[in-house]
């Protein structure tokens, strides 16, 4: 079956680095691109970006652009979304989600990460 | 990009039928049939529950419906149940390769 597996909690000061894993497996890697979408505590979800993992293009939410980068080892089948210069309103859950490639829904998510920024 | 409009909550009791509305604009709704709803427990990551404005995943009760007019999609919930009560996101297709979420609907059964 196909399962996101993500990594685990983290706590960073601001200004710092995160970077977020989400190891996938029970379907073809190269075949369904992968969402990351994050929810701040008691908020809705905010679609940050996509990565192509034939290739690893990307796309970001303009949010966003300038402060993530979205990668994949194919040889591990896992992504990674690494945010920076972090701000105490970057607190939020975390997730990696697959994208569907006939609806382009977000048809299976990982079990999110949480990242609380704090000094 | 903003975020699709959705009413805060909506309350419906055992067995009655309510409606989520979900309103964004000709740049994301209006345009492209790739709308799809989510279905978040506390503390749970969402779930797929409709896709393509008003499909179903395998597995979906099929008391659960979609419609699209114009900017603005709708989820309607027929025979609500205690299970029901959870919160409630759209998501549109938004070009350009970027997606937008609504704001998230708690649904409560009284």
């Amino acid at each position: 079956q196909v399962l996101l597996v993500q990594s685990g909690a983290e706590v960073k000061a601001p200004g710092a680095s995160v970077k977020v894993s989400c190891q996938a497996s029970g379907y073809t890697f190269t075949a369904y691109y992968m969402h990351w979408v994050r929810q701040a505590p008691g908020q809705g979800l905010e679609w940050m970006g996509i990565i192509n993992p034939s290739g690893g293009s990307t796309n970001y939410g303009q949010k966003f652009k300038g402060r993530v980068s979205m990668v994949r080892d194919t040889s591990t089948r896992t992504y990674y979304m690494e945010l920076s210069s972090l701000r105490s309103d970057d607190t939020a859950v975390y997730y990696c989600a697959r994208r569907d490639s006939g609806s382009s829904s977000f048809d299976y998510w990982g079990q999110g990460t949480l990242v609380t920024v704090s000094s | 990009q903003s975020t699709l409009s959705q009413p805060a909550s909506v309350s419906g009791s055992p067995g009655q039928s309510i409606n989520i509305s979900c309103t964004g604009t000709s740049r994301d709704v209006g345009t492209y049939k790739q709308v799809s709803w989510y279905q978040q427990y506390p503390g749970n990551a969402p779930k797929l529950i409709l896709y393509e404005v008003s499909l179903r995943p395998s597995g979906v009760s099929n008391r659960l419906d979609g419609s699209k007019s114009g900017n603005t999609a709708s989820l309607t919930i027929s025979g609500l149940q205690a299970e029901d009560e959870a919160e409630y996101y759209c998501c549109s297709y938004a070009g350009s390769a970027t997606w937008v979420f609504g704001g998230g609907t708690r649904l409560t059964v009284l």
